[in-house]
């Protein structure tokens, strides 16, 4: 049973077009995340739920928005893709204080 | 404003040596860190934590050392083993908030 699970795994698409990536945990915690890990390798936290509740949104274009529909899952839209976007996205949880995060498995996104 | 940075990109050690892994961060505020490790097309898996009210935290071949007024951990593997090829990443926060820091990380390969 994987912890933390991200669809799809690798994802190409053209510029301008809008793309969903899922994320959904089964370790029962409240917290979770999205991190952009650039083609420099910095890892930059993007967003963060916790129990439904945005609490972290750091400065990323309009364009990304995230959607926690209930506190097990966070998924990531993207409108108008850009080149810039193309990067691998980790979905992470956390039962929240100094705990560290569960990761996913990333999703590999291109555009073209 | 990079606030954890990994100023090694890469290391190699021959198997059964120790492999030292070091970072640095210049948030002060900064008082729980963790290293992860990452294989390729992974997402990181947490390896071990530290609290700034220790200077050492062990957790089998793994050991991490915090200097707080140098503003500086490192991660200790001994003796290193292959498996432990990976890529590290060094994390920082500030108690009380959710957002972890991360490292560009460190490419580590041990020779068998």
């Amino acid at each position: 049973d994987t912890a933390v699970s991200q669809t799809p795994k690798y994802l190409v698409t053209q510029m301008g077009n809008d793309k969903s990536i899922k994320c959904e945990q089964n370790l029962g915690h409240d917290t979770m995340y999205w991190y952009k890990q650039d083609s420099k390798k910095f890892l930059k936290i993007m967003f963060s739920y916790n129990n439904k509740e945005l609490i972290i949104n750091e400065t990323v274009p309009n364009r990304f928005s995230p959607k926690s529909p209930d506190k097990a899952h966070l998924n990531l839209h993207i409108n108008s893709l850009e080149l810039g976007d193309s990067a691998v996205y980790f979905c992470a949880s956390s039962p929240g204080g100094d705990r560290g995060y569960t990761f996913g498995s990333g999703t590999r996104l291109t555009v073209v | 404003d990079q606030q954890v940075k990994q100023n090694s990109p890469s290391l190699s050690v021959q198997e059964g040596r120790i492999s030292i892994l070091n970072c640095d961060y210049t948030n002060s505020m900064f008082d729980y860190f963790l290293w992860y490790k990452k294989y390729p097309a992974e997402g990181p898996t947490f390896l071990i934590s530290i609290s700034s009210i220790k200077d050492k935290n062990e957790d089998g071949r793994f050991t991490v050392f915090l200097n707080k007024s140098a503003k500086h951990l490192s991660l200790h593997i001994v003796p290193s083993q292959p498996g432990d090829s990976a890529v590290y990443f060094c994390a920082a926060k500030t108690s009380g908030t959710y957002k972890y820091i991360f490292g560009t990380g460190t490419r580590l390969k041990v020779l068998a």
